[in-house]
C-alpha cells in the first residue's frame, strides 16, 4: 500500500530563517510527486510536480527536490505570508487509467514576523 | 475563471438527514474528484470520476453516492448522514491522471 509521510507536523519559524520540510512515500515506482499549500478556509492549492529522482522547481521563496526516497520543500528566507499547510501527493496504481492521490498529513508552517 | 465550485459552503445537518454536496468546473476536465479532510488525517478519497458516467469507489466510500451525468458537474450524497462524516469536504478535477488536480474551497459539513 502507497503510503506518504511528511515531517515535521507543525514548524513555527522566524521571518527570514530558512527550512525544509519532508515527504517521504513508500510507492512502486514514482510517477510524480505533488506539492500543495493550502490555506485556513481555502481548498489546496497546486505548487509544484516533479516526476524524477534530481528534479528541482523553483516559485519565489520555495524550491522543491525530488529523490528516490523523499522530497523536500526548501524555504529560503520565508515571510509571515508562507505560513499556510503544505501538502505532498502521489499517484497510486494505475486502476482504469485513473491513479488517484495519496495525500500525506501537511505540514503546518507558521512563518512568526 | 470560476475554476472548481462548490455548493453550500457550510452546512449542519441532524443524523439521519440526507443531502447533496454540489460540485461543479467549468475546466472541461475530465477527471473528479471527491475527498474529505479530517485533522491528523489528512485528504482521503471518497468517490471519484475519470469521464461522464463512469464513476469509482475511493478509499472511504460508505455511506456516500455519486453520479457523473455531465462533464462539468459532480454531486456527492450522503444517504444518512451520521456524526463520524462531520468533515470538510473536497471536490477536485483535473485533465489527465499525470496532471495536478484543481480544488474547490470545500464545504464545511456537521453532523449533529
Amino acid at each position: 500500500e502507497d503510503q506518504v509521510t511528511q515531517s515535521p507536523e507543525a514548524l513555527r519559524l522566524q521571518e527570514g530563517e530558512s527550512s525544509s520540510l519532508n515527504c517521504s512515500y513508500t510507492v512502486s515506482g514514482l510517477r510524480g510527486l505533488f506539492w500543495y499549500r493550502q490555506d485556513p478556509g481555502k481548498g489546496p492549492e497546486f505548487l509544484f510536480t516533479l516526476y524524477s529522482a534530481g528534479e528541482e522547481k523553483e516559485k519565489e521563496r520555495l524550491k522543491a527536490t525530488l529523490t528516490k526516497k523523499e522530497s523536500f520543500l526548501h524555504i529560503t528566507a520565508p515571510k509571515p505570508e508562507d505560513s499556510a499547510t503544505y501538502l505532498c501527493a502521489v499517484p497510486g496504481p494505475s486502476s482504469g487509467s485513473a491513479r488517484q492521490l495519496t495525500f500525506g498529513s501537511g505540514t503546518q508552517l507558521t512563518v512568526l514576523p | 475563471n470560476a475554476g472548481v465550485t462548490q455548493t453550500p459552503k457550510f452546512q449542519v445537518l441532524k443524523t439521519g438527514q440526507s443531502m447533496t454536496l454540489q460540485c461543479a468546473q467549468d475546466m472541461n476536465h475530465e477527471y473528479m474528484s471527491w475527498y474529505r479532510q479530517d485533522p491528523g488525517m489528512g485528504l482521503r478519497l471518497i468517490h471519484y470520476s475519470v469521464g461522464a458516467g463512469i464513476t469509482d469507489q475511493g478509499e472511504v466510500p460508505n455511506g456516500y453516492n455519486v453520479s457523473r451525468s455531465t462533464t462539468e458537474d459532480f454531486p456527492l450524497r450522503l444517504l444518512s448522514a451520521a456524526p463520524s462524516q462531520t468533515s470538510v469536504y473536497f471536490c477536485a478535477s483535473r485533465t489527465a491522471s499525470n496532471q495536478p488536480q484543481h480544488f474547490g474551497d470545500g464545504t464545511r459539513l456537521s453532523i449533529l
